[in-house]
């Protein structure tokens, strides 16, 4: 298994473009999650979802977007990129909500 | 809310035992975690404890869990200095989401 796989793994935006960060995971887990590192920081849930079709916010969703339309693909997509969202964005995925979560190698993302 | 804390530093010797702490502030907790993050990496599952739990020994680590003072400590015996790395504790609410803590730096001197 390749576990949870993140792409790209570093992107530099400008103000206001978009992108779409891929997560994928062949373990047939249902729940996936997004979270954003900042610098000296734990991490912070963006979005989570339960299964496909499902989706719903964590703690700083404001400028993200989810969607679930399969149980292997969560992908977090950023309409109007801000200096603020410069981060390291995680992928995790667990079979279960109290399960173990498994994490990505993350995406750097540097928004100039 | 639910918050976690941990110190944000700790230097030690190779050979020496680390301790590292948190603490934690939601009492209906379920499980506790420690993850480990080498630079430019994911964050690694080391171990984890369910809450009603006071101990969990995995070979080096050993996990203390003191749900009245809600205290969660990680021990790494004879610390590497491939044990050199962040470590997380985390702690886990209803419907499986996770509350990081900031993060230890672990530093490990030859």
């Amino acid at each position: 298994n390749a576990g949870v796989t993140q792409t790209p793994k570093f992107r530099i935006l400008k103000i206001g473009q978009s992108m779409t960060l891929q997560c994928t995971q062949d373990m047939n887990h249902n729940y996936m999650y997004w979270y954003r590192q900042d610098p000296g920081m734990g991490l912070k849930l963006i979005y989570y979802s339960v299964g496909a079709g499902i989706t719903d916010k964590g703690e700083v969703p404001n400028g993200y977007n989810v969607s679930r339309s399969t149980t292997e693909d969560f992908p977090l997509r950023l309409e109007l990129a801000a200096p603020s969202q410069t981060s390291v964005y995680f992928c995790a995925s667990s079979y279960e909500g109290q399960g173990t979560q498994y994490f990505g190698p993350g995406t750097r993302l540097l928004v100039l | 809310g639910e918050d976690v804390e941990q110190s944000l530093f700790l230097s030690v010797r190779e050979g020496d035992s680390s301790v590292i702490n948190c603490t934690y502030t939601d009492s209906s907790s379920t499980y506790l975690y420690w993850y480990k993050q080498e630079p430019g990496a994911g964050l690694q599952l080391l171990t984890y404890i369910f809450s009603n739990m006071d101990m969990k020994q995995d070979q080096r680590l050993t996990v203390l869990l003191n749900k009245k003072d809600k205290h969660l400590s990680l021990r790494i015996a004879d610390t590497q200095t491939g044990d050199s790395a962040i470590y997380f504790c985390a702690e886990s609410i209803n419907t499986g989401k996770l509350i990081f803590g900031q993060g230890t730096t672990l530093q490990v001197k030859p």
